[in-house]
């Protein structure tokens, strides 16, 4: 059981490129996020899922676009990667099956360096 | 959405007892209260979890009481691979998929 597999490790972009981040789970869990996490600071909720063809937004969305076309895959996509979007961010996913409450699962995050 | 508080950092020795109080005061009824633990460069990962009084498992103990509004995480006898950021997390999938990570606290364990 790989768990939640993020790709790249790391990754260093000029400002105005473009990519996307990848986050694949083999558990059949039905709720993916992402979350950035700058030096020092917490977890930030970019975009989250709670199932295929299901989004919305988290605390700080703009400039991040994400989809959910299959159960395991869940892409972050940056459109035009600024400075401000240099972090480390993380991928989660967890079952959401009515009468639990099961943990997040993560990823070892990708190392993103924008210049 | 229940916003937590915790505090910053805490400095502890290694066999102490250390417990860190998350403040939740506007928690929702169908909430629940689960902490993290994060390594440098790795992600979180999953310690404890509770919805009202006390939990135990081979790791630590969650304590909550009756009001719901504070829990605490108790490690009982830490090492110098505690040495790690904690993070309280209030919410629950049931309610929606909006779960905020508070600031964390940053626990550091000398010898």
């Amino acid at each position: 059981n790989a768990g939640v597999t993020q790709t790249p490790k790391f990754q260093v972009l000029k400002t105005g490129q473009s990519m996307t981040l990848q986050c694949a789970q083999d558990m059949n869990h039905e709720y993916m996020s992402w979350y950035r996490q700058d030096p020092g600071m917490g977890l930030r909720l970019i975009h989250y899922s709670v199932g295929a063809g299901i989004t919305d937004q988290g605390e700080v969305p703009n400039g991040y676009n994400v989809s959910r076309s299959t159960t395991e895959d869940f892409p972050l996509r940056l459109l035009s990667a600024a400075p401000s979007q240099t972090s480390v961010y993380f991928c989660a996913s967890s079952y959401r099956r009515t009468g639990t409450n099961s943990p997040l699962h993560f990823g070892n995050g990708t190392r993103l360096t924008v210049t | 959405l229940a916003k937590t508080t915790q505090p910053i950092s805490m400095d502890s020795y290694e066999g102490q007892e250390v417990n860190i109080t998350c403040s939740h005061n506007n928690i929702a009824t169908n909430d629940y209260i689960t902490w993290y633990q994060q390594f440098p460069s790795q992600g979180p990962r999953f310690i404890i979890q509770g919805y009202k009084t006390k939990v135990t498992n081979e790791v630590a103990s969650l304590f909550i009481p009756a009001d719901r509004k504070s829990s605490t995480l108790s490690l009982p006898r830490v090492s110098l691979s505690d040495t790690a950021v904690y993070y309280c997390l209030v919410g629950g999938l049931r309610q929606g998929g909006k779960l905020i990570f508070g600031q964390g606290t940053e626990l550091s364990v000398k010898p």
